[in-house]
């Protein structure tokens, strides 16, 4: 089973953007509209921040975004405060043999 | 309020067998599909099971197939996974998650998580 690629890491100050990369495959991101995203705080469990590529669950703030072009999906966090310091990971879906995929994880560091 | 609460982690011996629980209150339990997901501490994570609403559709990640099963209870509000076979690999913290509808990917609330330790 292959995993997402995502960055190991990546920091911004805060006010600044970032965007954080997931790059899969045709069989996987790029085949389905089924992309979400999760941003985990230290011994916390994670939480859902955008799924079905594009969409925000009710309470998170406009500040994040999703996105994809081809086999890479893209979170994008505007105006950076410091509590979205963060482990971020994407999850893709990947068909009915294989069925779900976790990115490794990205460290987001508000500097 | 959507509530998850996992238990039955713990220490066991390789080869060993442990069973998990997932308490949910708040929600329509047997409208969701529910799913397990694993994190090793300090690394990412690893989606393990899934089970739709009534239990005629049951999937599993290739690394515990056959060893894991995943299933429900409707009347208890309770999720499970009983795993056997336990390896140093499983080692990790599981976390129970309620799916979107629709979706098979959007996990939107999550446990605390309970972990479990395989070793000699």
């Amino acid at each position: 089973q292959s995993a997402l690629t995502q960055p190991r890491s990546v920091s911004g100050s805060p006010g600044q953007s970032v965007a954080i990369s997931c790059s899969g495959t045709s069989s996987d991101v790029g085949r389905y509209n089924y992309v979400s995203w999760y941003q985990q705080h230290p011994g916390k469990a994670p939480k859902l921040m955008i799924y079905d590529v594009t969409k925000r669950p009710s309470g998170v703030p406009d500040r994040f975004s999703g996105s994809k072009s081809g086999n890479t999906a893209s979170l994008t966090i505007s105006g950076l405060q410091a509590e979205d310091e963060a482990d971020y990971y994407c999850c893709s879906y990947a068909g009915r043999d294989i069925y779900v995929f976790f990115g490794g994880g990205t460290k987001l560091t508000v500097l | 309020d959507v509530q998850l609460v996992e238990s039955g982690g713990g220490s066991v011996q390789p080869g060993g067998s442990l069973r998990l629980s997932c308490a949910a209150s708040g929600f329509t339990f047997n409208s969701y599909w529910m799913h397990w997901v694993r994190q090793v501490p300090g690394k990412g994570l690893v989606w393990v099971s899934r089970i739709n609403t009534d239990g005629s559709i049951i999937e599993y990640a290739d690394s515990v197939k056959g060893r894991f099963t995943i299933s429900r209870d409707d009347a208890k509000n309770t999720l499970y996974l009983h795993m056997s076979s336990l390896r140093a690999d499983d080692t990790a913290v599981y976390y129970c998650a309620r799916g979107l509808f629709g979706d098979p990917v959007g996990f939107d609330n999550w446990g605390q998580g309970t972990l479990v330790t395989v070793s000699s």
